[in-house]
């Protein structure tokens, strides 16, 4: 699986956007870009992912550059309940029967902090 | 519609103790992956099972095994703990490990070995 470089913290004030990159040089051409969160203590939650397209969901948008090489998680109006670690996450997704296909391989993520 | 569910949330054992954590998935997800969390190391892979079998299984030592039943829920076993297993075990279920399908968290089991 491809690895994934993320800046380690962030700061955004609230209700403006945050908009947190993601470098996967070496992604492969069947591999998503996922991202999650986890709050402090809590599971990680699934928030978006995409394979080349530019994705959209009610809680964030995601954007892949076109040589997919590097993404951009963005969270249009955060708020302090946005505060957590993010990790951005290339996945080998495969046909059904094929192997590397529910493995999540976590970075360290980027602490976002959004203050208000 | 009930989420991932652990069980215990919280467990303190003995170093030498043997533990089993149990996970059950949302229902109709076929697949469930094993997570362990520790502030050294971070978010680690286990393993994953689909349809009772195991697909993928992560660096750990054989100490660390699990299992999954014919109706999804998995349980994950640790024998002869050692302090450093002291961590949050998380369990994620997803509908197949197949395209482009995303996997769910249940609020995970933290465990703390004495």
């Amino acid at each position: 699986d491809a690895k994934t470089t993320q800046p380690p913290s962030m700061d955004c004030a609230e209700g403006r956007a945050a908009n947190l990159p993601c470098n996967h040089s070496t992604i492969s051409g069947n591999e998503y870009v996922y991202w999650y969160r986890q709050i402090h203590s809590q599971g990680p939650q699934y928030i978006i992912h995409g394979l080349k397209n530019n994705e959209t969901n009610e809680m964030a948008s995601l954007i892949i550059t076109e040589d997919r090489k590097s993404s951009t998680l963005i969270l249009p109006h955060a708020t302090l309940r946005d505060t957590a670690v993010y990790y951005c996450i290339v996945r080998v997704a495969g046909l059904y029967g094929s192997s590397n296909t529910g493995k999540l391989i976590f970075g360290q993520g980027t602490t976002l902090q959004v203050k208000p | 519609k009930a989420g991932v569910t652990q069980t215990p949330r919280y467990l303190i054992k003995t170093r030498g103790q043997q533990v089993t954590l149990s996970c059950s998935p949302i229902s109709g997800h076929r697949s469930v992956s094993w997570y362990q969390q520790t502030p050294g190391q971070g978010l680690q892979f286990l393993f994953e099972y689909f349809s009772e079998t195991q697909r993928n299984k992560g660096n750990f030592p054989g100490r660390f095994s699990g299992r999954q039943f014919s109706n999804s829920r998995s349980e994950m076993n640790v024998s002869t703990l050692e302090l450093g297993d002291s961590a949050l075990y998380l369990c994620a279920s997803s509908l197949e490990p197949g395209l482009g399908t995303e996997a769910f968290f249940g609020q995970g089991t933290r465990l703390t070995v004495v």
